[in-house]
């Protein structure tokens, strides 16, 4: 079956500190994956995605995500957390051709202390 | 651009009432989908549509029905509405599998 694990429901880091958000996945043709974020009372804003290419992947905010096959991995970090980074964050895959359906993840609750 | 508008923002129903949730996009997607989210469970596909005039269930249809009668809206409506569709329902649109546009959300209360 199809899947998404962020195995950790609630992190929190230090204002400054360095961050690292899990996500594995269970699919079984290549997949597209993404890192979408959710601040409190808004919608899920999207971070970056990876088709295909180079593994390492850039987005907004000063955040980053590796792809790894073999892992069936695709976490999402960033050097130096802000407090305005505290938020929800969701790992999601789909795949080319499927309508652009996308299998989500629970969520990671990120609280950043002063 | 406005890009996904959501209408309304919040809604308190009693349950058996009925209401539809308007949905617009202005970026000329194909793709349209309706998501709900609660606690502890991420966002889970109610409905989608692939293009004017289609629609198609997701993951949770029960107790939803969905229309796409202009490219740019998607209706999501509860006929009879129940307590466990309590919730903050999202709409989201694409252009293709390159990653979703999402909505500020509903968020729906059923009494």
């Amino acid at each position: 079956a199809q899947s998404v694990t962020q195995p950790d429901i609630h992190i929190t880091v230090s204002e400054g500190a360095s961050l690292e958000l899990r996500c594995n996945y269970s699919y079984g043709a290549t997949p597209y994956l993404f890192w979408y974020v959710q601040s409190p009372g808004q919608g899920l804003q999207l971070l970056l995605k990876y088709f295909s290419g180079d593994t390492l992947v850039q987005g907004i905010k000063g955040f980053e995500a590796e792809f790894k096959r073999s892992q069936s991995s695709f976490n999402l970090r960033k050097p130096s957390v802000h407090w305005s980074d505290a938020a929800e964050y969701f790992c999601a895959v789909g795949r080319s051709g499927n309508t652009g359906k996308l299998i989500f993840g629970q969520g990671t609750t990120l609280q950043v202390k002063p | 651009n406005a890009g996904v508008t959501q209408t309304p923002k919040f809604r308190v129903l009693k349950t058996g009432q009925s209401m539809t949730l308007l949905c617009a996009q202005d970026m000329n997607h194909e793709y349209m989908y309706w998501y709900r989210q609660d606690p502890g469970m991420g966002l889970r596909l109610i409905h989608y549509s692939v293009g004017e005039g289609t629609t198609a269930k997701g993951e949770v249809p029960d107790g939803y029905n969905v229309s796409r009668l202009k490219k740019q809206n998607f209706l999501l409506g509860l006929e009879s509405a129940a307590p466990s569709q309590t919730s903050v329902y999202f709409c989201a649109s694409s252009l293709d599998s390159m990653g979703q546009f999402f909505g500020p959300g509903t968020r729906l209360t059923v009494l």
